[in-house]
């Protein structure tokens, strides 16, 4: 069984430029969120995708957005990258939604000049 | 609001010496209430989920436990491997978004 993937593991961005952040959902897992966390924070959520639409959404800009593919791998975008959007950003799978727990991917850091 | 509060913050132990962590919730309806530990850069690793008030569950040296209004993740006689920041998190009904904590960061020492 294959876990949580996330590509890539490290990013460097300026600030006002725009990044996609890709992740590979747990066979069988139709359920993606997304969260992003700050150094010393817990995890904040996004935004969840399932079955290929968003089902719930934080409190987050709409620069941050997101897609759902018919394999259940997922895109993160952020456009007009701010210095504070310098996080780990994490996706997590469930085997369906509301549904027990979910399981994380390793991460992508992301820096923001 | 749907809120989780981790304490302490942080918490040294040396090896062997057992003890608590906290997690209190609140939340309009408990949907779950799940525990990760997270390794410095890495992402959250599952450790247990707890649906209703007096459940308990065990792997190795913790027991996770669940009341209404807080749960406990108990450490019997850490190793140093046991060093991690440890999370809590609850799913809220009406809602599939997940609420973290901020975490307790774990230090063993041998």
């Amino acid at each position: 069984e294959t876990g949580v993937t996330q590509s890539p593991t490290h990013l460097i961005k300026t600030r006002g430029q725009q990044v996609t952040l890709r992740c590979s959902s747990q066979s069988g897992h139709n359920t993606v969120s997304w969260y992003q966390q700050a150094l010393g924070q817990g995890p904040q959520f996004i935004f969840q995708y399932y079955r290929e639409e968003e089902n719930g959404r934080g409190n987050f800009p709409p620069r941050f957005s997101g897609l759902q593919f018919p394999n259940y791998s997922s895109e993160l975008n952020v456009n007009a990258l701010e210095l504070d959007d310098s996080a780990l950003y994490l996706c997590a799978s469930s085997l369906e939604l509301g549904v027990g727990e979910q399981f994380f991917g390793p991460g992508t850091r992301l820096t923001v000049l | 609001e749907d809120q989780v509060t981790q304490s302490p913050e942080a918490l040294r132990l040396q090896e062997g010496e057992s003890s608590s962590l906290n997690c209190s919730y609140t939340v309009s309806g408990l949907r779950g209430l799940f525990w990760y530990r997270q390794d410095p850069g890495k992402g959250p690793e599952f450790l247990f989920t707890l649906y209703s008030a007096g459940e308990e569950k065990e792997k190795e040296r913790l027991k996770a436990t669940l009341t209404k209004k807080e749960s406990f993740l108990h450490i019997t006689a850490p190793k140093p491997e046991d060093s991690a920041t440890y999370l809590c998190a609850v799913g809220a009904s009406g809602t599939y978004k997940y609420i973290f904590g901020t975490g307790t960061r774990l230090k063993v020492l041998a």
